[in-house]
């Protein structure tokens, strides 16, 4: 089966400007989780979506959002980029209702976003 | 809210020895769950082994165990057997309630480590 995906790999920008990252699931998995990985930090949890509706959103600002789709794919989108956004952005997906305290998360690859 | 504290940034061991990597955590919920993540260098984050609170028996998984101190809220991992293939980013991480039903991770900041041949 395959594990969780993301797109794309890699991404340059400039400050201003806009992105999109996507991210798809395990098969048969509902819940979604982003997290921002700073370089030399870990990982830092910025959204929760089950079932197509937010369910938990960490301290970051109104420039990030996301979606969840029917197929329970997301996309995570980052306006008026920083500097500071330079960072690895991981998605994370597990099956269970809302992500139980128990239930395990499967990481993807990540995106390596570099803001100019 | 919940942090999670790694205090080696960097270890090493030599290749078949063991090595033990320390984690301290703090939380107010009583129902949570602790992991230990591997990133190795091509950054895909693994389930290394997972430890249930309320459990008293320290989680094991081959050649990985944990010692579980819920009273001092210390969460360590150990190596057996180090392999050259255990090189990567260590992170402890714990999981507890965000709001709306759902679970967050929160992440320490990670230990490097190396297994020298």
């Amino acid at each position: 089966d395959a594990g969780v995906t993301q797109s794309p790999t890699h991404l340059i920008k400039t400050r201003g400007q806009q992105v999109t990252l996507r991210c798809s699931p395990i098969s048969g998995h509902k819940s979604v989780s982003w997290y921002q990985q700073v370089l030399g930090q870990g990982p830092q949890f910025i959204f929760q979506y089950y079932e197509k509706e937010e369910r938990g959103r960490g301290n970051f600002p109104d420039r990030f959002s996301a979606r969840q789709f029917p197929n329970y794919s997301s996309e995570l989108n980052v306006n008026a980029l920083l500097l500071g956004d330079s960072a690895l952005y991981l998605c994370a997906s597990s099956s269970g209702l809302a992500g139980g305290p128990g239930e395990t998360q499967y990481f993807g690859p990540g995106t390596r976003l570099l803001v100019l | 809210a919940q942090t999670v504290t790694q205090s080696q940034p960097e270890m090493s061991v030599q290749e078949a020895e063991t090595v033990t990597l320390s984690c301290t955590y703090d939380t107010s919920e009583n129902n949570y769950y602790l992991f230990w993540y591997k990133q190795p260098p091509s950054r895909q984050m693994i389930l290394v082994i997972r430890q249930e609170a309320y459990k008293q028996q320290n989680a094991t998984e081959n050649r990985f165990s944990v010692n579980f101190q819920k009273a001092a809220k210390s969460f360590s991992l150990k190596i057996s057997d180090s392999q050259l293939g255990d090189t990567a980013m260590y992170f402890c991480a714990s999981k507890g309630y965000s709001g709306a039903g759902s679970y967050q991770l929160t992440f320490g900041k990670g230990t490097k480590l190396s297994v020298i041949p």
